[in-house]
């Protein structure tokens, strides 16, 4: 299986720019997607196929990289981005990162 | 309006049987690539199945950890998606979602599911 590993917290001030990183243990060409899942909720699609914005999503998130390394930025972070944020990849099968849990100093 | 409704879930003891129901509504379903994904108490995401449409002669995958006991099907006339889970064990226990296409754009609220004696 292809593994996807993910810093495990990060803390950002409202207004700054945060890059959540994943990065896989084999090449997924640019088959990586970003979630984010807020407490109680199902996930939600922010970026598909590394860089693409789902649809109704802000233009404050963007996803960049290709092959093992790949980014998701926010910027600027405001409040309602406080969320648990998933990188998932569907080049060999499918599966998730561990998450990053974004907190607002 | 895409809409997608997971029920069944409850609490089991292990070794025994449960089945999900994923029921749809808002797109096309015949033509869609279903999927089951949970996620754990500690909120570890897990791809569970998948089950192809009918021009893919509805071709099934599984996650190693469930194959052999678990069981994904379909009913495109009722436009759901089924998960038969067997010899179910405490480790499955979890928060079940289904979705669809390759990137998941769509999930329906989960049915949560406890395997305890």
């Amino acid at each position: 299986d292809t593994v996807l590993t993910q810093s495990p917290a990060l803390a950002v001030s409202p207004g700054e720019r945060v890059t959540i990183s994943c990065k896989a243990s084999e090449s997924v060409s640019t088959r990586m997607h970003w979630y984010q899942q807020k407490p109680g909720q199902q996930p939600k699609l922010l970026i598909y196929k590394a860089s693409n914005l789902a649809s109704g999503v802000p233009a404050r998130f963007s996803g960049s990289g290709s092959g093992t390394d790949f980014t998701l930025t926010i910027d600027p972070v405001e409040a309602d981005d406080t969320a648990t944020y998933f990188c998932q990849q569907s080049w060999n099968g499918w599966t998730f990162g561990g998450g990053t849990k974004l907190e607002l100093k | 309006e895409v809409q997608l409704v997971e029920t069944g879930g409850g609490l089991v003891q292990p070794g025994k049987s449960l089945k999900l129901t994923c029921a749809t509504s808002g797109f096309t379903f015949s033509n869609a690539w279903m999927h089951w994904v949970r996620q754990s108490p500690e909120k570890q995401l897990e791809w569970v199945a998948q089950i192809k449409a009918k021009s893919n002669n509805y071709a099934t995958y599984y996650a190693e950890s469930v194959k052999g006991r678990f069981t994904i099907s379909r009913d495109d006339s009722k436009s759901s998606v089924y998960l038969q889970m067997n010899s179910l064990k405490e480790e499955d226990t979890a928060i079940y979602y289904c979705t669809w296409g390759v990137w998941f754009a769509y999930w329906g609220q989960g049915t949560l599911v406890t395997v305890s004696s």
